[in-house]
């Protein structure tokens, strides 16, 4: 069975930095690209980064390149964002979700709740 | 950027009756479109992928259509259990994939 877990959210102060992990098991983790989709409080769902399945290539929305870093470690099936200089705009819900190279998104975690608050 | 437009924001259906979600994409994404439906407190689940594939273990009363850059989410006959939020995305290339703004569908 597929399983994403994701941890280390939690109550940050504006400008803080916080690192999220994605525990990934039940498929081969190195052989695919690995994203991160967030969700503010009753907002929509957004699109925040990508990493290509050796870690070569990477990508990040407008709203948050320059500040967080995606990254994975293949030997420990874990996929990482490194967040900083965070925002209150940065609240959500923070989902670790894989495509299996096909582009849609299945199956989701539980996610992660990053508050930032002054 | 390719820009997803959902409509309507809210939609009222009556539990029976058929329930009908568009959305429009900002240029051709082909057949590159997947729905989810997602319920209070839980993480979305995936519905239709292809446009019109529904997922493993998906009810048949879920089907999607369209192609290019109009596309509808059906829902023959509601169910409690279906009046939820429904997103659609796009994953025309890899990696901007975007998310339509999503639709409320509450009980009449």
């Amino acid at each position: 069975e597929v399983q994403l877990v994701e941890s280390g959210g939690g109550l940050v102060q504006t400008g803080g930095s916080l690192r999220l992990s994605c525990s990934a098991s039940g498929f081969t983790f190195s052989s695919y690209a690995m994203h991160w989709v967030r969700q503010a409080p009753g907002k929509g769902l957004e699109y925040v980064s990508a990493i290509s399945s050796n870690g070569g290539n990477t990508y990040y929305a407008d709203s948050v390149k320059g500040r967080f870093t995606i990254s994975r470690d293949n030997s420990k099936n874990t996929l990482y964002l490194q967040m900083s200089s965070l925002r209150a705009e940065d609240t959500a819900v923070y989902y670790c979700v894989t495509t299996f190279g096909e582009g849609w998104f299945d199956p989701w975690g539980q996610g992660t709740l990053v508050t930032v608050s002054s | 950027e390719i820009v997803m437009t959902q409509s309507p924001a809210t939609l009222s259906v009556s539990p029976g009756e058929r329930a009908t979600l568009s959305c429009r994409a900002s240029q051709s994404v082909s057949s590159n479109l997947a729905w989810y439906q997602q319920k209070p407190g839980q993480a979305p689940r995936l519905l239709i992928y292809g446009a019109s594939t529904r997922a493993t273990g998906i009810p048949a009363r879920f089907s999607g259509s369209g192609s290019g850059t109009e596309f509808t989410l059906t829902i023959s006959s509601l169910q409690s259990e279906d009046f939820a939020v429904y997103y659609c995305q796009q994953y025309n290339k890899w990696p901007l994939y975007t998310f339509g703004q999503g639709t409320k569908l509450e009980i009449k």
